[in-house]
């Protein structure tokens, strides 16, 4: 049974505290990704990583960081926490190989600054 | 780019009828499709995809989409809604760097 999973279900930090989400997955999936999840808006990708040590922007990337030192762990950084940053945080995986499209998600970290 | 548009940020149905989730899309090239749901404090799971080949796609728990390309659509039905199918659901677009774009969402409520 594939799975991803993340560190914390829920998390509540302060305003400028650094928060680190972990995320590892057990499939041996070389794309990772990150996503925030806000009412009425979806889900919206932050950071997604194709391999080791190799990071892309997503559409959303401003006030965050991410570390990929191992295949199966994708760190999502906020460097200085603000209230904006409050939201659930999605992490995903895949594949590329074969027609595998499906990315699995974990069960998300409700993130609340205050 | 890719984008998707879910027509209905709520749709409620009593128990035993039809459930009808819209999605438009927004493609450069034969996009692949999917509908994901989320129960409450329950993580994503894939309903179904389409990735061209048959335009009527079959999931799980009797859901199914239909690609139809003249309309950029891919609406999810259900020809009878049970209590357990009340949940969010997305409709999302994949792009070739196996990014994914989602919809706003379609919270489904279901009467009993």
């Amino acid at each position: 049974d594939v799975k991803v999973t993340q560190s914390s279900r829920y998390l509540v930090k302060r305003t400028g505290e650094k928060v680190f989400l972990e995320c590892v997955q057990d499939m041996d999936h070389e794309n990772m990704f990150w996503y925030r999840q806000d009412p009425g808006l979806g889900l919206r990708l932050i950071y997604f990583s194709y391999d080791v040590k190799m990071k892309e922007k997503g559409d959303i990337p401003e006030g965050y960081s991410v570390s990929r030192e191992k295949k199966e762990r994708f760190s999502l950084i906020l460097e200085s926490a603000s209230t904006n940053q409050t939201s659930m945080y999605l992490c995903a995986s895949t594949s590329p190989a074969g027609n595998s499209y499906e990315q699995y998600f974990g069960p998300g970290t409700r993130l609340t600054v205050t | 780019a890719q984008s998707v548009t879910q027509l209905d940020s709520h749709v409620s149905v009593s128990e035993g009828t039809p459930v009808l989730l819209r999605c438009n899309y927004s493609s450069s090239y034969s996009p692949s499709l999917f509908w994901y749901v989320q129960h409450p404090n329950k993580g994503l799971q894939l309903l179904l995809k389409y990735t061209s080949a048959a335009t009527l796609v079959k999931g799980i728990n009797g859901f199914e989409a239909e690609f139809k390309k003249s309309e950029t659509s891919f609406h999810l039905t259900k020809p009878s809604a049970h209590m357990s199918d009340a949940a969010e659901y997305f409709c999302v677009v994949r792009s070739n760097d196996y990014k994914l774009s989602f919809g706003a969402g379609t919270t489904v409520t279901v009467r009993a």
